[in-house]
Order: C-alpha cells, then structure tokens, then sequence
C-alpha cells in the first residue's frame, strides 16, 4: 500500500462549482498534511498547510483532515478558471527528518 | 513564503554535454535540498536529498556518477546532469525545506531540459 493514494483525475468542473480534491494516507502517525498547487511548467507552490484533525480556511481554500479515516481534502468555492491546475497534497513525516511523501497530483480544469 | 529560484529556466544541449542547474533559497538558508525530475504529465520523482556540506543521498535507481549533486553553501545547491543524453530531458525541480517555525518544503520554478 501506497504512503499517501491520490486519485490523478483530470476533474473537469465548470465555473462556480465547488471542487472537493481528497488524499488517503496508511501512517497513522503522520500530524502535518500540506496542499500544493503546480501549473503546466512550473514548480508546485504551497497552499495550505493544516495540523491536526478539523477544517482550515483561507479565502476560497479550506483545507479538512480526518484523523479517523486517514483522509485529507481540498475544497475550493467558486472555482474559477485561474484554478486550473494539479493539485498535490504533501505530508511531511514524523520527526520531520525524512522525506515528504507527495501524493501523484489531481489535475483540475475550470470550464468558464 | 519563503522564496527558492532556479537557473536557467530552460536548457537545450547536444547529446554528451554536461548541464549544471543551480537552485538557491533567497531569503533563508536550507540545510536540505531536493532535486526531483518530472516527466510529462507525472508526479514528482525525487532523484536525490542534499545536505550542507555532505554527500548527497540519492534515491534508489538514480545514478550519482550521471546526476552530480554539490551542496557547498547554506542557499546554494547545484545538480550537473553530466554526459547528459535525449533520455534525460525532463524537468527538473529542486526544493528546499525549513523547519521552523514549522517544518515546510517551498520549490523553485523548475528547470525544462532538452537533450538533442
């Protein structure tokens, strides 16, 4: 079993839609979950980054863990179609001494 | 955040040349560095960790005589792609970690190479 399962897509929504991009993880130890966003040709930027179980806000961007289910999510309101791109969750390890493990990435395209 | 820039941007070279790709942290240092390679419509694929003032520790199935990594400074990190042949254009990403306040990861804006 894969560290962190992220499903490739591509997700194709049209504009004001909700987006609701998800990550499963197996390491029940990991604490730190971080979003990132990658356009074509260019390197992935931080989003978001969350501790913890519950929700994290910022702007269109809210950021939810699920301890219990070992399940992270991105969801954007409003998507516009400046938020076409792929979506990349992160987890650091515990410790922090070792690599982050990063998810494949979930392509997303806002249909205007 | 905490901002990584790469250079150049893009590289196109004859097949047998040797490329060196530079990633610096602008405004921090970063004891660890990482160089990944992505191809077309993939995810990222770490090839190697650089430490400060260390060798490099490369992940399984990446040669280190063929993809040279140097860690000399606190905000530079340098991959030279040596012998380099049409097999390894691809775009190359580094990305430096900080772990405080908190630990994050910030990427630089990635390097695009064509070997002809």
């Amino acid at each position: 079993q894969k560290e962190v399962e992220q499903d490739p897509g591509p997700l194709s929504v049209p504009e004001g839609a909700i987006v609701s991009l998800n990550c499963t993880y197996s390491n029940s130890a990991f604490q730190y979950f971080m979003w990132y966003r990658q356009y074509s040709r260019k390197g992935p930027e931080l989003l978001m980054y969350t501790y913890s179980s519950g929700n994290k806000e910022d702007g269109r961007f809210t950021a939810q863990v699920d301890k219990s289910s070992k399940y992270i999510s991105l969801f954007i309101r409003d998507s516009q179609p400046s938020d076409s791109a792929t979506y990349l969750c992160a987890i650091p390890p515990p410790g922090g001494y070792q690599k982050v493990t990063f998810g494949i990435g979930t392509k997303l395209q806002v249909i205007p | 955040g905490a901002v990584v820039s790469q250079h150049p941007s893009w590289v196109i070279c004859k097949s047998g040349t040797s490329v060196k790709i530079e990633c610096r942290s602008l405004d921090f240092q970063a004891t660890t560095m990482f160089w990944y390679r992505q191809f077309p419509k993939q995810s990222l694929m770490l090839m190697a960790t650089s430490n400060e003032g260390s060798k490099a520790t490369y992940e399984q199935g990446v040669e280190k005589d063929k993809f040279l990594i140097n860690h000399a400074s606190l905000t530079l990190s340098t991959l030279t792609v040596t012998s380099a042949h049409p097999e390894d254009s691809s775009f190359y990403i580094c990305s430096a970690r900080v772990t405080r306040p908190r630990l994050e990861q910030f990427f630089g804006p990635g390097t695009r190479l064509t070997v002809l």
